[in-house]
C-alpha cells in the first residue's frame, strides 16, 4: 500500500462547478497535511494546508481533512479553466519528511 | 525575489559526467529538501537539512548522490556517473523548523536534469 493514494486522473468538470479532489494516507502519526497545484513544466505551488480535523476555506478553495478515516480532500468552488492543473496531496508526520501523493489532474472545460 | 531559488534551471549532460545543482532557501527557513520527480509521478523525497545537518537520506537514493549545507544556508546535490534513468526535475524546497512543528514548504523553481 502506498503511503499518499490520489487517483490519477483526468478529473474533468465544466467551468462554474465544484471540482472534489480526494487523497488517502496510511500513517496514523500523520500530523499535517498539504495541497499543492503544480501546472505542466512547473514546481508545485502550495495552496492549502491544514492540521486539525474539519474543514478550512481560502477563497474558491475548502481542505477537508478526517484524521480518523485517514482521509484529506480539496473543493475548488467555482472553477474556472486556469485552475486546470495537478494537484499534489502531501503528508507529513512530525518531524520526519513530507510525502507526495501522486497527483490529480483536473481540468476545467470552458 | 524572497523564494527559494535554483540553478541551473536546466542542464542537458552526457551519461557518466557529473552534474552539481544549487539552491538558495528562503532565508529565515531552517529546513532545506530535495526532491527528484518524473512525469506523472508526485515529487519522491531524496533528503533534507536541518541547518547544516542532513537529518535523512532517503534509502532510494544511489551512492552516486550527495548533498551539503555547508554554512547552513545554500546548498548543492552533487549526481556523480550520471545514467539516463537520472533524467528528471530536482526540486529544491525549504521550511521553518521550530514550535509548534514544522511550517509550510515552499518550492523552487526547479532544475531539470536531461541525461543524454
Amino acid at each position: 500500500q502506498k503511503e499518499v493514494e490520489q487517483n490519477s486522473g483526468p478529473l474533468s468538470v465544466p467551468e462554474g462547478a465544484i471540482a472534489s479532489l480526494n487523497c488517502t494516507y496510511s500513517d496514523r502519526g500523520s500530523q499535517s497535511f498539504f495541497w499543492y497545484r503544480q501546472y505542466s513544466g512547473k514546481s508545485p505551488e502550495l495552496i492549502m494546508f491544514i492540521y486539525s480535523n474539519g474543514d478550512k476555506e481560502d477563497g474558491r478553495f475548502t481542505a477537508q481533512l478526517n484524521k480518523a478515516s485517514q482521509y484529506v480532500s480539496l473543493l475548488i468552488r467555482d472553477s474556472q479553466p486556469s485552475d486546470s492543473a495537478t494537484y499534489l496531496c502531501a503528508v507529513r508526520n512530525y518531524g520526519q519528511n513530507f510525502v507526495f501523493g501522486p497527483g490529480t489532474r483536473l481540468s476545467v472545460l470552458p | 525575489d524572497t523564494g527559494v531559488s535554483q540553478d541551473p534551471r536546466h542542464k542537458i549532460t552526457k551519461r557518466g559526467q557529473n552534474v552539481t545543482f544549487r539552491c538558495d532557501p528562503i532565508s529565515e527557513h531552517n529546513r532545506l529538501y530535495w526532491y527528484r520527480q518524473t512525469l506523472g509521478q508526485g515529487p519522491e523525497f531524496l533528503t533534507y537539512f536541518q541547518n547544516e545537518a542532513q537529518l535523512e537520506k532517503s534509502r532510494l537514493l544511489s551512492d552516486r548522490f550527495s548533498a551539503e549545507r555547508p554554512k547552513g544556508s545554500f546548498s548543492t546535490l552533487e549526481i556523480q556517473r550520471t545514467e539516463q534513468g537520472d533524467s528528471a526535475m530536482y526540486l529544491c524546497a525549504s521550511s521553518f523548523h521550530g514550535p509548534p512543528g514544522v511550517r509550510e514548504q515552499y518550492f523552487g523553481p526547479g532544475t531539470r536534469l536531461t541525461v543524454t
